[in-house]
């Protein structure tokens, strides 16, 4: 069975730093690109970034660009997004979600984990 | 504003046909990129409904169906459930932005 499992949010001041984790189960995590979603508190799905299986492709939203950096180790199954300059905005849900449909062009998010809750406020 | 627009809302009486919006432009839909709905039940993440504009995954019952045209998509839910009540919401890509883009969501009410 297919499972993500999201951590590292919480209560962090504008201007602060937090990493976010998505452990993966149940599936070969190094033949899948991997993305994070987030979803502010009553709003509608972001797409924050995206990343290939080796790891050697990253993608991101221009919202994020230059502050957020998401990574992987295949070897631990796990999936970061390092979140850096934070700001009121970026307060959400932070989903992480295996991808399909080959190239970038085409993504799609076959399987979501259950969030984890990134408050930036002082 | 989201790249692509859907309806805030829509409603219908169970066993009823509703049908949901997902507009776009010359730079996503209108591409010919590909468009994706995922259904997100109050309190939970989004599920993926409908891929590649038409085709179910595994699981998804045939009530739910998928087309597109030109620069629009649309989902459309037959035999509607009370269970079907949710958020719906349409992905695509965007060359302009060279990115992946959502639309802003249609809360669906089933009356």
């Amino acid at each position: 069975e297919v499972q993500l499992l999201e951590s590292g949010g919480g209560l962090v001041q504008p201007g602060g730093s937090l990493r976010l984790s998505c452990a993966a189960s149940g599936f070969t995590f190094s033949s899948y690109a991997m993305s994070w979603v987030r979803q502010a508190p009553g709003k509608g799905l972001e797409w924050v970034s995206a990343i290939s299986g080796s790891g050697d492709s990253t993608y991101y939203a221009d919202s994020v660009k230059g502050r957020f950096t998401i990574s992987r180790d295949n070897s631990k199954n796990t999936l970061y997004l390092q979140l850096n300059s934070l700001r009121a905005e970026d307060t959400a849900v932070y989903y992480c979600a295996i991808i399909s449909g080959g190239s970038y062009s085409n993504y799609y998010f076959d399987y979501w984990g259950q969030g984890t809750l990134v408050t930036v406020s002082s | 504003q989201s790249v692509l627009t859907q309806p805030p809302s829509v409603s219908g009486a169970p066993g009823q046909r509703v049908t949901i919006s997902c507009t776009g432009s010359s730079s996503n839909i209108g591409a010919g990129y590909d468009v994706h709905w995922y259904q997100q039940l109050p309190g939970t993440a989004p599920k993926l409904l409908i891929y590649a504009n038409t085709n179910r995954p595994s699981g998804v019952p045939d009530r739910f169906s998928g087309s597109k045209s030109g620069t629009s998509a649309s989902l459309a839910i037959t035999g509607l459930q009370a269970a079907d009540e949710a958020d719906y919401y349409c992905q695509s890509y965007d060359s302009s932005l060279s990115g992946v883009v959502f639309g802003g969501g249609t809360k669906l009410t089933v009356l």
